[in-house]
């Protein structure tokens, strides 16, 4: 069964707080992403991994960082959480690359930063 | 600066109309255009998709619409169901890859009954 599970669903965190959010994937598959949608402004795109300890920075890294030591597993992490960084977090998997590129997402991470 | 620009914003359309969700882009390498169905509380899934050799691309009520001269292209809905109401989100990508797609901004779809 092709998946992409994120953990947790939800989660409360105060302002300066660290904060772990986890991604995993069960189709072996190279490339993994970090996106963060916010009303009206879509899928922003944090950072991109292109296998284990192969990661590269999106559109918004600042203020992000990732970790991917296995090739099924790909985390996000906010060293001293800030409040605008309260959005909801998407972890997506790629099979294949352009016009035969398909992302698998996850059910997402709704983070809230107080 | 928004590469893939999406509108409307979001619409509402009565059981059984045609919806039409608008999208454009400026960079003139992309050549690959996915459209992403998100309902609420999930990730976005891949719906339908179409390459710049293309003009038309059909799979049962959705279509997609492409004009490469005017860099623009559109998706239908035909015969809108309530199981419709969904965010839809343009994409693009350029033909060899290396670069991840770029997303619209979505536009919501309510399909009232």
């Amino acid at each position: 069964d092709m998946k992409v599970t994120q953990m947790p669903r939800y989660l409360i965190k105060r302002m300066g707080e660290n904060v772990l959010l986890e991604c995993g994937q069960d189709m072996s598959h190279e490339t993994m992403y970090w996106y963060r949608q916010d009303p009206g402004l879509g899928l922003q795109l944090i950072y991109i991994s292109y296998d284990v300890d192969s990661n590269s920075e999106g559109d918004i890294p600042k203020g992000y960082r990732v970790s991917r030591k296995k090739r099924e597993h790909f985390s996000l992490i906010l060293d001293s959480a800030k409040t605008n960084q309260t959005s909801v977090y998407f972890c997506a998997s790629s099979s294949g690359t352009g016009i035969n590129e398909r992302l698998f997402f996850g059910h997402g991470t709704k983070l809230s930063v107080l | 600066q928004q590469q893939v620009r999406q509108s409307p914003q979001s619409l509402t359309v009565w059981e059984g109309e045609t919806a039409i969700l608008n999208c454009s882009y400026e960079d003139s390498t992309f050549n690959y255009f996915p459209w992403y169905q998100q309902f609420p509380g999930e990730g976005p899934a891949l719906l339908i998709s179409i390459r710049s050799v293309s003009d038309k691309k059909e799979d049962g009520r959705f279509t997609i619409f492409f004009n490469k001269r005017e860099k623009k292209l559109s998706l239908h809905i035909t015969d809108s169901q309530p199981g419709d109401s969904a965010t839809y989100f343009c994409a693009a990508s350029p033909y060899q890859g290396g670069r991840a797609l770029i997303f619209g901004t979505g536009t919501t779809v309510s399909v009232s009954p």
